[in-house]
């Protein structure tokens, strides 16, 4: 079955450290796609990224960088030089069949 | 471009009392149309999607309903709402097809009591 861990529940930095949120998944399906959302205090969910299970290039956009290893079955998301407005639950998602499957997120805390 | 409205944004309704969400999607055609709910603690929890117009495919069994009266327009209904009921609700829609990302709207926050 499918499934997605985000073991880390709760990650805490100082502004300016660079952190990293880790997403393992699990599937049978060869062809999948990843994705990442970010769900700032508001609530909205905010669509990130998304990744074919094709393309193992590491994605770079600003501060935010993601790296995909089939090996490891990860998808591991990390920003760089972190500020305040990073502070959110993260979501890393699978899909399956028009759906998708979420991780249970991380809550990011950047500190001043 | 697209744009996904949610209403209301807070509502607080009492045991047994009947619930309508509404969520309409502007911008796009044919549409695939999903609801979630978010309970304390953050998991996302798949309720009802639908790929067209009268296509409602639930997920989980409960005292929630879902139809599509329209092509964007999605409606989260309970004849008799529970204490457990409580939770956030969030809209989304994607492209249609397996792997497009989902795009969500701002949610409804719903309290039971």
């Amino acid at each position: 079955a499918q499934k997605v861990t985000q073991a880390q529940t709760e990650i805490s930095v100082v502004e300016k450290e660079d952190v990293t949120l880790d997403c393992v998944y699990e599937t049978r399906d060869t062809t999948y796609y990843l994705f990442w959302y970010k769900q700032p205090p508001s609530g909205e969910l905010v669509f990130l990224i998304r990744r074919n299970s094709f393309d193992e290039q590491n994605e770079i956009s600003g501060r935010y960088s993601w790296n995909f290893q089939k090996s490891t079955s990860s998808f591991n998301f990390t920003i760089t030089a972190s500020q305040v407005v990073d502070s959110a639950v993260y979501f890393c998602a699978l899909t399956q069949g028009g759906k998708l499957i979420f991780g249970q997120g991380t809550e990011l805390s950047v500190k001043p | 471009s697209q744009t996904i409205h949610q209403w209301p944004a807070t509502l607080v309704q009492p045991v047994g009392s009947p619930l309508s969400l509404e969520c309409t999607v502007e911008g796009t055609s044919n549409p695939n149309l999903y609801w979630y709910r978010q309970a304390a603690g953050r998991g996302l929890q798949l309720l009802f999607y639908s790929v067209g117009i009268g296509q409602i495919s639930s997920e989980v069994p409960q005292n929630l309903s879902a139809s599509r009266p329209q092509d964007r327009q999605f409606i989260l209904s309970s004849k008799k709402l529970l204490l457990s009921d409580s939770g956030f609700y969030l809209c989304a829609w994607s492209k249609g097809g397996q792997y497009n990302e989902q795009f969500f709207g701002p949610g409804t926050r719903l309290t039971v009591l």
